[in-house]
């Protein structure tokens, strides 16, 4: 079973330009969480979603931020018109369907986007 | 969120037990404390969790003092490759997603 898959890994845009980041949950996870990590900083929570909808996006910049979690594919989190401070981490985690119980979060090794 | 507290930092040697602590002192009733870390240039990644209860896995103990105020992780026999950033991490039962505090980053020598 492979794990959280991100792509890119490494990811360099120029200021303005569009970034896509994209996230493959664990086979048979439902949910899938963004976070961003600034450099020497602790990971900060941007959006929980599931298939197909957006559950708590919170931690969402306003502006130039989106996320999806489509039927069919990979969740995006997608950032327009990106700016030096955008410069990150960005980790995906994905869990399965909880009941009861607590689940334990999977996350993938992470993009890291640098705006030059 | 209910707020924990970790030391900045910790160092240990290599093959020694590490206790790492943890104040939860608003712990509510109905939070988990779960573990998790981060390796260099890695994701986290999920250690240990428990209610009221030690636990015990294959990478630690969480000893988790009996008013639920603080807890504990033991990891029996550091190796370099537990060099990492631990973070404690309250979790309402129910809740899905996972807030992260500064953690403690620990260091091991050889």
């Amino acid at each position: 079973n492979a794990g959280v898959m991100q792509n890119p890994r490494h990811l360099v845009r120029r200021r303005g330009q569009e970034a896509r980041l994209r996230c493959s949950p664990m086979k048979g996870h439902s949910h899938v969480y963004w976070y961003r990590q600034l450099p020497e900083e602790g990971l900060k929570f941007m959006v929980y979603l599931q298939k197909e909808n957006i559950i708590d996006e919170s931690g969402m910049p306003k502006e130039r931020f989106s996320a999806e979690f489509p039927k069919e594919g990979p969740s995006i989190l997608r950032i327009q018109q990106v700016v030096r401070g955008d410069s990150a981490a960005y980790f995906c985690a994905s869990s399965p369907r909880t009941g009861v119980g607590v689940t334990e979060a999977f996350f993938g090794q992470g993009t890291r986007l640098t705006v030059v | 969120d209910a707020k924990t507290t970790q030391p900045n930092s910790m160092e240990s040697n290599e093959e020694e037990p590490v206790h790492l602590p943890c104040n939860h002192s608003t712990i509510s009733g109905t939070d988990y404390i779960h573990w998790y870390r981060q390796l260099p240039s890695q994701g986290p990644e999920y250690v240990i969790h428990g209610l009221t209860s030690n636990v015990n896995n294959r990478m630690a103990s969480l000893a988790i003092a009996e008013d639920r105020k603080s807890s504990t992780l033991i990891l029996h026999r550091a190796t370099l490759r537990d060099a990492a950033v631990y973070y404690c991490i309250l979790r309402p039962q129910g809740a899905q997603k996972l807030v992260f505090g500064q953690g403690t980053r620990l260091t091991i020598n050889p």
